[in-house]
């Protein structure tokens, strides 16, 4: 899987939007955008991916630019509750068998009120 | 239902002790996994198992048994562990992320044991 290189921290005001920067320079053509955040003491929790096109749910929208050498994770209005390790991973997707994910440092998203 | 559930949450034993980690999920799942993380660390992979049988496990040292006796659980055993295992050990699940299955290759994850070994 290729690496990825993420901020150590960033802040963010409640009620803005957090945009979460993510390098992955060595992306492959089969590998996906995996975003993945952690609030402290529980277990990761998946957010949304990607391959190409933006994509948006109920959580956050990601912005893959063209060559696919990075991308930001954008959570529109931001709340304390999304204070967390937040982890960007690029993962193959269809692979037909377990497909494990390796975590980098990720970036340590602190909302204040 | 989404959950993966971990058992016990909280674990303290000593260095001769034998215990185990417990994990169960009910999305019909085929893939299972055990996670180490460490404080103020990323997870760490231990170990993979696919259909029940374990495919991958990341020279983790034998104090750490896997098992997936059923295709729900996933259990690690543990013994004479050292106090330098003391960590967060997490478990998640996932499908196959194989298109035309539905399915996403997310991984879900329980909330963890947290393990002191004295």
């Amino acid at each position: 899987d290729a690496k990825t290189t993420q901020p150590t921290s960033m802040d963010c005001a409640e009620g803005r939007a957090a945009n979460l920067p993510c390098n992955h320079s060595t992306i492959s053509g089969n590998e996906y955008v995996y975003w993945y955040r952690q609030i402290h003491s529980q277990g990761p929790q998946y957010i949304i991916h990607g391959l190409k096109n933006n994509e948006t749910n109920e959580m956050a929208s990601l912005i893959i630019t063209e060559d696919r050498k990075s991308s930001t994770l954008i959570l529109p209005h931001a709340t304390l509750r999304d204070t967390a390790v937040y982890y960007c991973i690029v993962r193959v997707y269809f692979s037909g068998s377990a497909r494990q994910l390796t975590f980098g440092s990720g970036t340590q998203l602190t909302v204040l009120p | 239902d989404t959950e993966v559930t971990q058992t016990p949450k909280h674990l303290v034993m000593g260095m001769t002790n034998k215990k185990s980690l417990k994990c169960e999920q009910h999305m019909g799942h085929r893939a299972m996994y055990w996670y180490k993380q460490k404080a103020k660390k990323p997870p760490e992979l231990m170990f993979v198992y696919s259909y029940e049988k374990l495919s991958i496990n990341e020279s983790v040292p034998s104090r750490f048994s896997p098992e997936c006796p059923n295709s729900s659980l996933l259990n690690l055993h543990l013994h004479a562990l050292q106090p330098e295992d003391s960590a967060l050990y997490l478990c998640a699940s996932s499908d196959r992320g194989m298109p035309g299955e539905g399915g996403t290759g997310e991984l879900f994850f329980g909330e963890g044991s947290r393990l002191t070994v004295l």
